[in-house]
């Protein structure tokens, strides 16, 4: 199916375990991110991504990890989980015409105890 | 301070009400402005979006952007009970290295009661 996926929808895992979210799009968009959603901060930004291979920094990276080795997939991992990193997380792509719009997915929410 | 403030609300309103919600923000460079809304559950999804200052309007939806305040607005005429949802402003500058990156409020949580 044509769109942006993420996997897994819901997990819980315990403190210190290493977690990876998955994020897929089959529009060959070259701009991916990953966002987390946190009541009354909105959606802040975790990590981006250009294109394959180049990925940097946004508001909130620490304990993050990303990589892009091909352009339909921006996984983002969780080196040693936190309670602090118990949130929602969007992954979105969008394409350099118009970066004003993302294309956002389902989202995959995750507990850490 | 954050970059880009919304009130979160809620909001709830009446079925038929004109709904009013606003962002202010501090960057000068933020060159496009969008309204964002999300369902229960979901991922966000674009709304309308303006390039610098001006109205738009699409059906029930007008986007404001006064860029001297500093302020933007979304007005929702004749409010549905389909239209509760978050509303997330966001923003971004123009060009440059900004690789699409948007700037987000924070959200208003919109209920309309039928």
């Amino acid at each position: 199916d044509a769109g942006i996926t993420q996997s897994p929808r819901y997990k819980i895992t315990e403190t210190g375990r290493q977690v990876t979210l998955m994020c897929h799009q089959t529009w060959s968009h070259s701009y991916m991110f990953w966002y987390r959603q946190d009541l009354g901060h909105g959606l802040r930004l975790i990590y981006y991504s250009a294109a394959a291979d180049i990925t940097d920094k946004g508001e909130v990276p620490d304990g993050y990890v990303v990589s892009r080795s091909k352009t339909e997939n921006f996984p983002l991992t969780l080196e040693s989980a936190t309670r602090s990193q118990t949130s929602v997380y969007f992954c979105a792509s969008t394409w350099t015409g118009t970066t004003y719009e993302q294309y956002f997915g389902p989202g995959t929410r995750l507990t850490v105890t | 301070q954050k970059e880009v403030e919304q009130d979160p609300g809620p909001l709830s309103v009446p079925e038929g009400a004109i709904v009013s919600l606003n962002c202010t923000y501090s960057n000068s460079a933020f060159q496009y402005f969008m309204w964002y809304r999300q369902y229960s559950r979901k991922g966000p999804e674009l709304l309308m979006y303006t390039y610098s200052s001006g109205n738009k309007e699409d059906g029930r939806f007008t986007a404001q952007v006064d860029k001297s305040s500093k302020y933007i607005s979304l007005f929702i005429r004749d409010s549905q009970p389909s239209d509760s949802a978050t509303y997330l402003c966001a923003m971004r500058r123009a060009g440059g290295t900004s690789y699409g990156k948007l700037t987000f409020g924070q959200g208003t949580i919109l209920t309309v009661h039928p």
